[in-house]
């Protein structure tokens, strides 16, 4: 069955970067993009990026862009997601979730999410 | 600009139906859009895919309760014998080039 695992919580102080990872299972990790969501305390998910496993080629949403950095370890089927100079308004829930392609861009699995902190 | 907007908030009552609309900005009326369902203190899951024709394929093992319908620039999912593990938070999603796009979402009270 499909899987996507993330790493654990994390705590930072501001101007920090964070990196969190999503291990995929069950599936065949270069067939799907993975995308990095994210989501503020009593807010919306707002979508911030995505990587092509295959290629490593990456896009992210022009709020993010400059500060996140998106990576794959094919071997381990594992993508990765650092955020810099991080903010308190950065304290959010971070998930991983696929999808196949932009002409099925639909998030099919999710990870469990990755809760960052960011307080000095 | 791709856009989706949706209610902020929605209730009905155990055993009853609700209805949630998901509207496309103008000019993206033909496009498909996801739901997804958050519980709360969860992460999201993926309901089914909804096409402008109001064909949707469904996730793994999410009911029958559930179903999609689409009218124009409007998406709809319906929820019907209403449990209450059914409270959580909706969010329809689409997709362009390079881009994925979530609604606001709408939450769910079941009285």
């Amino acid at each position: 069955q499909v899987q996507l695992v993330q790493s654990g919580a994390e705590v930072k102080k501001p101007g920090a970067s964070v990196k969190v990872s999503c291990k995929a299972s069950g599936y065949t990790f270069t067939g799907y993009y993975m995308h990095w969501v994210r989501q503020a305390p009593g807010q919306g998910l707002e979508w911030m990026g995505r990587i092509n496993p295959n290629s490593g080629a990456t896009n992210s949403a022009q709020k993010f862009q400059g500060r996140v950095t998106m990576t794959r370890d094919t071997s381990i089927s594992t993508a990765y997601m650092e955020l810099g100079s991080l903010r308190s308004d950065d304290t959010a829930v971070y998930y991983c979730a696929r999808d196949r392609d932009d002409s099925s861009g639909y998030f099919d699995y999710w990870g469990q999410g990755t809760l960052v902190t960011v307080s000095s | 600009q791709l856009v989706l907007t949706q209610s902020p908030s929605a209730s009905a009552s155990l055993g009853a139906s609700v209805k949630f609309t998901c509207t496309l900005s103008s000019g993206h009326s033909s496009y498909a859009i996801a739901w997804h369902q958050q519980q709360p203190e969860k992460g999201p899951r993926y309901l089914m895919k909804l096409n402008s024709d109001g064909s949707h394929n469904k996730g793994d093992g999410i009911p029958d309760r559930f179903s999609g319908s689409s009218s124009g620039a409007e998406r709809y999912l319906t929820i019907s014998s209403l449990q209450s593990e059914d409270e959580a938070g909706y969010y329809c999603q689409t997709w362009g080039t390079g881009i994925r796009v979530f609604g606001g979402g709408t939450k769910l009270t079941v009285l």
